[in-house]
């Protein structure tokens, strides 16, 4: 079946610009989640979905970072007046939605900021 | 917050040797501890999680313990192959939905 998949798989963009990346998580599962892995570092929570609520958005660094979810399934990840320290590839996973289940990932999107 | 290390950041072994990952964690009240594969360009693939109600979990060549007391649990992976080479992250969960990862350990199989 079909896996989590994210939107672009690739994003250069000039410091100060706004991005959107996107993501499709597994059909059925109700919990969305996104991290950050910078180079060389491992992963770093950034916002959890229960439907189209957040009830965990604790991980977001600044107010420049923000996420939605429409109809319980496709979020968006949006990174206004980007800075080059926001360059990092931007993972997304998905999993049922009861405590402690297992997280499938998509290959993440490489945010590359000139 | 929960803080988990993970050791060693590189290991190298022969094919057929076995190679065991160490992580410990902070929060006494992480209940939730997976293992993840990454091969380069790809993302986070699990291969192996434990709850916290349990002390030890095997699927074929991998195993995985969990010492609650030492909050301590490691990835053992048995008769290793050249495909096994990858970079392997530990993670802990006390909310039951968000992880913290470890750095991950990056793992060479030589034939």
């Amino acid at each position: 079946g079909a896996g989590v998949s994210q939107s672009p798989s690739n994003k250069v963009t000039e410091k100060g610009k706004d991005v959107e990346l996107r993501c499709d998580p597994i059909s059925g599962h109700t919990a969305l989640y996104w991290y950050r892995q910078s180079l060389g570092q491992g992963l770093e929570f950034l916002i959890y979905f229960q439907g189209n609520s957040a009830p965990d958005k604790s991980g977001l660094p600044s107010d420049r970072f923000s996420a939605e979810r429409t109809g319980g399934s496709v979020s968006t990840l949006t990174i206004q007046r980007t800075q080059q320290e926001d360059s990092a590839v931007y993972l997304c996973a998905s999993s049922l939605g009861y405590s402690n289940q297992p997280q499938h990932f998509g290959d993440g999107t490489r945010l590359s900021i000139l | 917050g929960e803080n988990v290390e993970q050791h060693p950041s590189t290991l190298s072994v022969q094919e057929g040797d076995s190679a065991v990952i160490k992580c410990t964690y902070s929060d006494s009240a992480s209940n939730y501890f997976p293992w993840y594969k990454q091969e380069l360009g790809k993302g986070p693939q699990l291969i192996i999680d434990i709850r916290s109600n349990v002390g030890e979990k095997k699927d074929q060549r991998i195993a995985v313990t969990l010492n609650k007391t030492a909050k301590h649990f490691s990835l053992h992976i048995t008769e290793t192959q050249p495909e096994d080479s990858a970079v392997y992250f530990c993670a802990a969960s006390h909310s039951g939905y968000a992880l913290n990862f470890g750095k991950g350990t990056s793992l060479l199989v030589t034939p």
